[in-house]
């Protein structure tokens, strides 16, 4: 079974450039799940969709940070414009559904802004 | 803060001993945990889970043990192989249909 993908996997950018990242979660998982993660730290979670909708998005800095799941399958998540404090590790998960499913991550997208 | 910390940043063992890690959880109303274990340049990797009404879950090598009454979660890794080096993340869920929320990690090595 393939697991998770993203893409790319590391990206460099500069201050108030924009950029985005890609996932294909796991054929058949409904929940997709994008997570921060700073270095030294845990992932934290900036958006759950299930299907192609909504599920949680409270941690999302939404005045600069946007992710869209089309027909319910691949997501992309976006920032624009970017700042110094976005550079962590972006990474998608995916689960089958939202009740006692495990959570399968992808390899992350390493992002730096100078 | 965190809602979810683990005792020690760092743990460092011989090959072949045990290891355990624990892990304090702040919600009582958390209904399932899960233990990840990360490598450099990787995404987390699921090891074990375990749901509330249960106290006590073994899978291959590992065992993960929940204490609500003092709202503590460990993992305990049998015979630790250097292999098993990498970064350890307890995370609770609050309720079902709700993401994980993780700690900060516990870094293990494992020494021949």
């Amino acid at each position: 079974e393939a697991g998770v993908a993203q893409s790319p996997r590391y990206k460099i950018i500069e201050k108030r450039q924009s950029v985005a990242f890609w996932c294909n979660p796991i054929s058949g998982h409904a929940t997709l799940y994008w997570y921060q993660q700073i270095l030294g730290q845990g992932p934290k979670l900036l958006i759950q969709f299930q299907n192609n909708g909504v599920v949680d998005d409270s941690q999302l800095p939404k005045d600069r940070f946007s992710a869209e799941r089309l027909k319910g399958v691949d997501s992309t998540l976006k920032i624009q414009p970017a700042k110094l404090e976005d550079s962590a590790v972006y990474l998608c998960a995916s689960s089958q559904g939202l009740v006692y499913f495990e959570q399968f991550f992808g390899p992350g997208t390493r992002l730096t802004v100078l | 803060g965190e809602s979810v910390g683990l005792h020690l940043p760092t743990l460092s063992v011989q090959e072949g001993d045990n290891s355990i890690i624990n892990c304090a959880y702040s919600n009582s109303a958390s209904d399932y945990f899960i233990w990840y274990k990360q490598e450099s340049g990787k995404g987390p990797q699921f090891i074990i889970d375990i749901r509330s009404n249960m106290d006590k879950r073994q899978g291959q090598r590992v065992t993960v043990l929940l204490n609500k009454t003092v709202k503590h979660l460990s993992l305990q890794i049998a015979a630790t192989q250097p292999g098993d080096s990498a970064v350890y993340f307890c995370a609770e869920r609050w309720q079902a249909g709700t993401a994980l929320i993780f700690g900060k990690g516990t870094t293990l090595s494992v020494s021949s």
